[in-house]
């Protein structure tokens, strides 16, 4: 089993929501990852999760939460979020840091 | 500042020829890069990767050329198809820090 798998793959939230992304692997992989993409636009980084742990923090905004509550699963949380924060939001994960990360398909996020 | 980067934003090649999408990168300490395809409304899929003790790797009909000397990156994807159509991204990995950073992207049209 190779999948990243997220859900919702769609969802529309208004700003004074809280809703939340959800990501599984079940490759063992160490490491997880929170990237968002706007259109026509490469992926930027947002959060990374070395075993479990925050280990890097893209100096994003409070109003994305991400949480790891196992070695299989990512959560982002988001509140109060902006129209500008509409975008596709990809997770990944790797076996460690020089290996390929392997990405779900994503959520693409509206915000009204 | 560091980046990486692509020469052409759109490349146009006909069915059966080969394509040839180039990145440059500005970060000499990078030592783990991988080519990745996104097609449209998806995840970026992996392609191929190459560390930095290699100057050449091949795949399925993909070939990875790095040139470190002039920090250049290249993808050769040989007998061009129409599924090979999407937008091809460079993705560098520093020192195993599992932050995957990502260039600009070229858009691969293939013609009939």
């Amino acid at each position: 089993d190779t999948e990243v798998t997220q859900t919702p793959k769609h969802l529309v939230m208004g700003m004074t929501n809280k809703k939340s992304l959800k990501c599984e692997q079940h490759m063992g992989h160490r490491a997880m990852y929170w990237y968002k993409q706007k259109a026509k636009k490469p992926p930027e980084l947002m959060f990374v999760y070395s075993y479990e742990k925050l280990s890097i923090n893209e100096s994003v905004p409070s109003r994305f939460s991400p949480e790891c509550p196992n070695s299989s699963l990512l959560n982002l949380h988001l509140h109060a979020l902006q129209p500008e924060d509409s975008a596709l939001y990809l997770c990944a994960s790797s076996q460690a840091g020089l290996t390929e990360a392997f990405f779900g398909q994503g959520t693409r996020l509206t915000v009204v | 500042g560091e980046s990486v980067g692509l020469h052409l934003p759109t490349l146009s090649v006909q069915e059966g020829d080969n394509s040839i999408i180039n990145c440059a990168y500005s970060n000499s300490a990078s030592d783990y890069f991988i080519w990745y395809k996104q097609e449209s409304g998806k995840g970026p899929q992996f392609i191929i990767d190459i560390r930095s003790n290699m100057d050449k790797r091949q795949g399925q009909r993909v070939t990875v050329l790095l040139n470190k000397t002039v920090k250049h990156l290249s993808l050769q994807i040989a007998a061009t198809q129409p599924g090979d159509s999407a937008v091809y991204f460079c993705a560098e990995n520093r020192g195993g820090t599992y932050k995957y950073i990502f260039g600009t992207g070229t858009r691969l049209k293939v013609l009939a």
